[in-house]
């Protein structure tokens, strides 16, 4: 009840195309769903969060899309460019688990220019 | 600092040696995790420190990783009686803490272990 499937576990997308990562959950006391970028060497940054009172939010080019009755959430990177190569994961997590992130297995984005 | 940092960046020991793994967090942060990140297991938790508060342990894979955190700020994780399975990144994070605060995480580089 505790995991968090994400797919694909990778993607190659051309510049300038939509990147569509997806991830679904079980359990429903996750109340927060961030979504972290990760370059080779490096830890992962938070790139955007959601909470389950939305239904999608958008930061600049990076949207989730977010499902709480199929209990689903995505993230679309719009006009994906070569910079945004790197490993994506998502996570999800609950102030009753101390809000310890349960994160997904990721996915790596390449991105040809 | 202007992040979380940890040291050393890089580790290789022999098995069944002891190491220890340092991270500071971000100044005034009073929540702190580690976490383990391995090509078979991908990010686990391992180990989360709120204030003086009882750690959550509940991520720990056995009783030769243990962790502490000294005056609510620098955290060790040691692991004892290192084996092959133990070859991972180990990623300290941490964050404000308290309802507000909770998933908003920002993590270290990492400690690359290497146990031969």
């Amino acid at each position: 009840q505790q995991q968090v499937k994400q797919s694909p576990q990778s993607l190659i997308v051309q510049k300038g195309g939509i990147s569509i990562i997806n991830c679904a959950y079980e359990n429903t006391a996750f109340d927060y769903f961030p979504w972290y970028q990760q370059f080779p060497g490096k830890g992962p940054a938070l790139l955007i969060a959601i909470r389950p009172d939305v239904s999608e939010k958008k930061e600049g080019r990076f949207t989730i899309s977010f499902n709480k009755s199929a209990k689903q959430f995505s993230l679309h990177i719009m006009d994906s460019q070569p910079g945004d190569s790197a490993t994506y994961f998502c996570a999800a997590s609950s102030p009753s688990n101390t809000g310890k992130l349960i994160f997904g297995q990721g996915t790596t984005l390449q991105v040809k220019p | 600092g202007a992040g979380v940092s940890q040291s050393p960046s890089n580790k290789v020991t022999e098995k069944g040696k002891d190491v220890e793994l340092r991270c500071d967090p971000i100044s005034g942060h009073t929540a702190l995790y580690w976490y383990r990140q391995s090509l078979g297991q991908g990010l686990e938790f391992l180990i989360y420190f709120q204030g003086n508060s009882a750690p959550d342990k509940s991520g720990l894979p056995s009783d030769r990783f243990s962790a502490e955190r000294t005056g609510g700020s620098v955290s060790t994780l040691t692991i004892q009686r290192t084996q092959q399975e133990d070859s991972a990144v180990y990623l300290c994070a941490s964050s404000q803490g308290g309802l507000a605060g909770v998933g908003e995480q920002f993590f270290g580089p990492g400690t690359r272990l290497t146990v031969l």
